[in-house]
């Protein structure tokens, strides 16, 4: 089903907790890349990794966190830094330095501050 | 870096009738364009693209237009259906790009009126 999956579907988190988001991909991708969709907002990139072990901040990424330590792994850390992390988080994979290629999604996780 | 810009936000059909949907770009190096359909609640998911050696490709009902010189592209739909009602998204890249090259616009919610 798409090669990428993301963990879990909806996650609810208390003021001042940190959740990790999975993401899991098998498309023996090198690019991994989240994403962040608010209503209108279109998708505002938070974090990127081109290789293990290595990965960049994107345009929103106070308040969030990522490892790289496997190829097909890219978790996505929402820390109580983050003031208003009520959103739908998006996780993708591109092939090679990512470029030309299609980008593929997770299905999302939903995230809600309770 | 890139920057784009998609319009209109919003576009309301009747079934049957076209929609058209028009991206600009800033960034002369870009050379990818793809389009993603987003059903809500759902992941995107690529329709169409086109690369930058091409003026014009189709896929049955869908087709996108690519203009380098004015820098915009356009998604268009023909014979609309109630299956096309989602939010679309255009985006930009190019070769060696890294995240940066995978640039979204903000999105168009397509409506298809019965």
């Amino acid at each position: 089903d798409g090669g990428i999956t993301q963990s879990p579907k909806y996650l609810f988190r208390k003021e001042g907790q940190n959740v990790t988001l999975s993401c899991e991909q098998n498309l023996n991708h090198d690019a991994m890349y989240w994403y962040r969709q608010d209503p209108g907002q279109g998708l505002r990139l938070i974090y990127y990794s081109q290789i293990v072990n290595d990965f960049q901040k994107g345009d929103i990424a106070e308040g969030y966190s990522v490892s790289r330590e496997k190829k097909e792994s890219f978790p996505l850390t929402v820390t109580s830094a983050q003031k208003n992390p009520t959103a739908f988080y998006l996780c993708a994979s591109r092939e090679g330095q990512g470029g030309d290629t299609e980008a593929f999604f997770g299905q999302g996780t939903r995230l809600t501050v309770v | 870096g890139e920057n784009v810009e998609q319009h209109p936000s919003t576009l309301s059909v009747q079934e049957g009738d076209s929609a058209v949907i028009k991206c600009t770009y800033s960034d002369s190096a870009s050379n990818y364009f793809p389009w993603y359909k987003q059903e809500l609640g759902k992941r995107p998911q690529l329709i169409i693209d086109i690369r930058s050696n091409v003026g014009e490709k189709k896929d049955q009902r869908i087709a996108v237009t690519l203009n380098k010189t004015a820098k915009h592209f356009s998604l268009h739909i023909t014979e609309t259906q109630p299956e096309d009602s989602a939010v679309y998204f255009c985006a930009a890249a190019k070769r060696g790009g890294g995240a940066d090259g995978l640039t979204f616009g903000k999105g168009t919610h397509l409506i298809i009126q019965p």
